[in-house]
């Protein structure tokens, strides 16, 4: 089946910088990319969806201007977590649609 | 967006036969059903999709009744390394709108 890919698998960062998560279409095209939050024992929480060469669409109390997306390619969206703090430790998690639904491996941000 | 409930844990030992029950009340028309498995610090693994009736793959079956207002997935002989949580998603898998959105899911324990 079609993989997702995603990188970092897991950073560690300083209260106060910023972290970019990259999210890659393997063997497919995708002009749609969704990102989602996981936090311990929850279930995933969609952010926003990532559409190719335009704007992404964040959901509601999701901060557009914290969390930047840019799908730049058909093949890549990034997320990138602006000046962390450590309540944005979290798990990351990104899909692409192929016919199905494909998710990315996660990443794991812990913000010290 | 069709909203879904699962059970929120079940258990079980090993060589037993699962099943997961959803509802899904509001299903339109054009909704498929789709079931995801979580493990630990990972991106859902898609299981199997269905639009009514059953579908039956290498892994599980799905069975949907005829009103589609709820779904069971079936887990045959489950071994610990089924241990996992267990989402149903609802929703158009064609055409752009589509958004998988996550409920809370199930999460399965199997015991030796």
């Amino acid at each position: 089946g079609a993989v997702v890919s995603q990188h970092p698998s897991w950073v560690i960062c300083k209260s106060g910088t910023s972290v970019k998560i990259e999210c890659r279409s393997l063997d497919f095209q995708a002009t749609t990319m969704f990102w989602y939050r996981q936090f311990p024992k929850q279930s995933l929480m969609l952010m926003a969806t990532s559409n190719e060469g335009s704007k992404a669409t964040y959901e509601q109390g999701v901060e557009k201007d914290k969390f930047l997306i840019n799908h730049a390619s058909l093949t890549l969206s990034t997320l990138t977590v602006t000046s962390a703090h450590p309540e944005d430790s979290s798990f990351y998690i990104c899909s692409a649609r192929a016919g199905e639904q494909f998710f990315g491996p996660g990443t794991r941000l812990t913000v010290l | 967006l069709a909203k879904t409930t699962q059970p929120i844990s079940m258990d079980s030992y090993e060589g037993q036969e699962v099943n997961i029950t959803c509802s899904h009340n509001n299903i339109a028309t054009n909704d498929y059903i789709t079931w995801y498995q979580q493990f630990p610090s990972q991106g859902p693994r898609f299981i199997i999709q269905g639009y009514k009736t059953k579908v039956t793959n290498e892994v599980a079956s799905l069975f949907i009744p005829a009103d589609r207002k709820s779904s069971t997935l079936s887990l045959p002989r489950v071994s610990l390394s089924d241990t996992a949580v267990y989402y149903c998603l609802v929703g158009a898998t064609s055409g752009g709108s589509y958004i998988p959105t996550f409920g809370r899911g199930t999460s399965l324990i199997v015991h030796p």
